[in-house]
């Protein structure tokens, strides 16, 4: 089945610094590549997400990019606010049949 | 965003009972159905994907016989973890999809066998 790594587990910025979050995957097969962001207590929620077919996707102050070759994709956050603090899992997926997460960051951002 | 309910938020329950879970997609017919494990701190581990209709599709280590998952209707599916063990504790979260809908997460359900 497909692993999928993320790093760092626990990241601090300075408010107004980018942040970014770093994750590969192994199965080849995988197309689609979202992001969640989940808040102590809550569910889950997509932030943005990726297809196989682009190399990179902006929206705001949130921007992924994707390396089918290296087999890696990345969430970049631009000028951090502390309402960013959460925790961030990546995950990879073929068609949207099945869904395998990284393990998580921890972002927080200091005022 | 669609809206995905989960019943009940938390339960506490006894070893050796059997505990069920629902899963309801509120207004959109699911035709994939995810259930999830998180443990504190930790990932979304999958434990299973089912689809309307059709048996649930385990990953490996889980236990078929231990979790069943019945989705009946498209927009219903329901986890039982019978008899449950203190081990298996753990906050579950299901999700919802179709196909060109992104997926959707419950609320979660707090399990706490005693």
């Amino acid at each position: 089945g497909e692993n999928v790594e993320q790093h760092p587990s626990t990241l601090s910025v300075q408010e107004g610094d980018s942040a970014v979050i770093k994750c590969t995957y192994s199965d080849s097969a995988s197309n689609y590549f979202p992001w969640y962001k989940q808040e102590l207590g809550k569910r889950p929620q997509l932030i943005i997400d990726i297809r196989s077919n682009v190399g990179e996707k902006k929206d705001q102050r949130i921007a992924v990019t994707l390396n089918k070759t290296a087999k890696h994709f990345s969430l970049h956050i631009t000028e951090t606010q502390p309402e960013d603090s959460a925790v961030y899992f990546c995950a990879a997926s073929f068609t949207g049949n099945q869904f395998y997460f990284g393990t998580g960051t921890s972002l927080t951002v200091i005022p | 965003g669609a809206v995905v309910s989960q019943h009940p938020s938390w339960v506490i329950c006894k070893s050796g009972t059997s505990v069920k879970i629902e899963c309801r997609s509120l207004d959109f017919q699911a035709t994939t159905m995810f259930w999830y494990r998180q443990f504190p701190k930790q990932s979304l581990m999958l434990m299973a994907t089912s689809n309307e209709g059709s048996k649930a599709t385990y990953e490996q280590g889980v236990e078929k016989d231990k979790f069943l998952i019945n989705h009946a209707s498209l927009t219903l599916s329901t986890l039982t973890v019978t008899s449950a063990h203190p081990e298996d504790s753990s906050f579950y979260i299901c999700s919802a999809a179709s196909p060109g809908i992104e997926q959707y997460f419950g609320p979660g359900t707090r399990l706490t066998v005693t």
